[in-house]
């Protein structure tokens, strides 16, 4: 079946830092969306990309859709304690209603 | 703003027991969705619905089943509550083209079961 795999699992900054997760697909996603997930909270949406090499910024954060639309990346210049939690992709399975997730990148910062 | 509720932050029940989770969504949305999320398991659908009465089982419905008789409300049924069936559980709903839509969460209900 489809998998989305996220690295990775945990990371560790120093506040000022800046900070990268991966996301990969086993196939050609139609598009992929980031959500975060603040400690005891839900996931929130960030952010989707739908086109072959997209690159979208909100502030600090910067997004990548890879040329293939099988992989994606979030990128954190900078890190702020406000960027602490969990990160999440998430893509479309073929045929059906429903997002597969990826595992997730936790992300901690030390002050 | 979308509202996706859900009847319980914090649940305990003991095995055996049958457990009801309730989601409710104030945006007319077609898609419901539930998931448990564990520790270094991210989210894992276990049941979805695109409209009233209509189910699709995810990727783990085992132990479960769902029931949407109204298009507000998916409701998460656990027949017979397991201990491994400890975990947070989040209710999502989206439009009908979910694809181009987000999913919004509900807060989650953290269920332990003794």
């Amino acid at each position: 079946g489809q998998q989305v795999m996220q690295i990775p699992q945990y990371q560790h900054v120093q506040e000022g830092e800046d900070f990268t997760t991966y996301c990969n697909s086993s196939t050609t996603l139609s598009n992929i969306q980031w959500y975060k997930q603040r400690p005891g909270g839900h996931p929130v949406f960030l952010i989707q990309l739908v086109k072959s090499g997209e690159v979208k910024k909100q502030k600090r954060l910067t997004f990548q859709f890879g040329e293939a639309k099988k992989n994606s990346s979030l990128h954190i210049t900078a890190t702020q304690t406000t960027d602490v939690g969990t990160y999440f992709c998430a893509g479309p399975f073929q045929g059906a209603q429903k997002l597969v997730f990826g595992q997730g990148t936790r992300l901690t910062i030390n002050p | 703003d979308v509202k996706v509720t859900q009847s319980s932050r914090y649940l305990v029940k003991r095995t055996g027991e049958k457990v009801f989770l309730e989601c409710v969504q104030d945006m007319d949305h077609e898609n419901m969705f539930w998931y448990r999320q564990d520790p270094g398991l991210g989210l894992r659908l276990i049941y979805f619905s695109y409209d009233v009465k209509m189910k699709e089982k995810g990727d783990i419905p085992e132990g479960y089943s769902v029931s949407r008789e109204k298009k507000e409300r998916f409701s998460l049924i656990l027949e017979s509550a397991s201990t491994n069936q400890t975990s947070m559980y989040l209710c999502a709903s989206s439009n009908r083209q979910w694809y181009q839509e987000t999913q919004y969460f509900g807060p989650g209900t953290r269920l332990l079961v003794l």
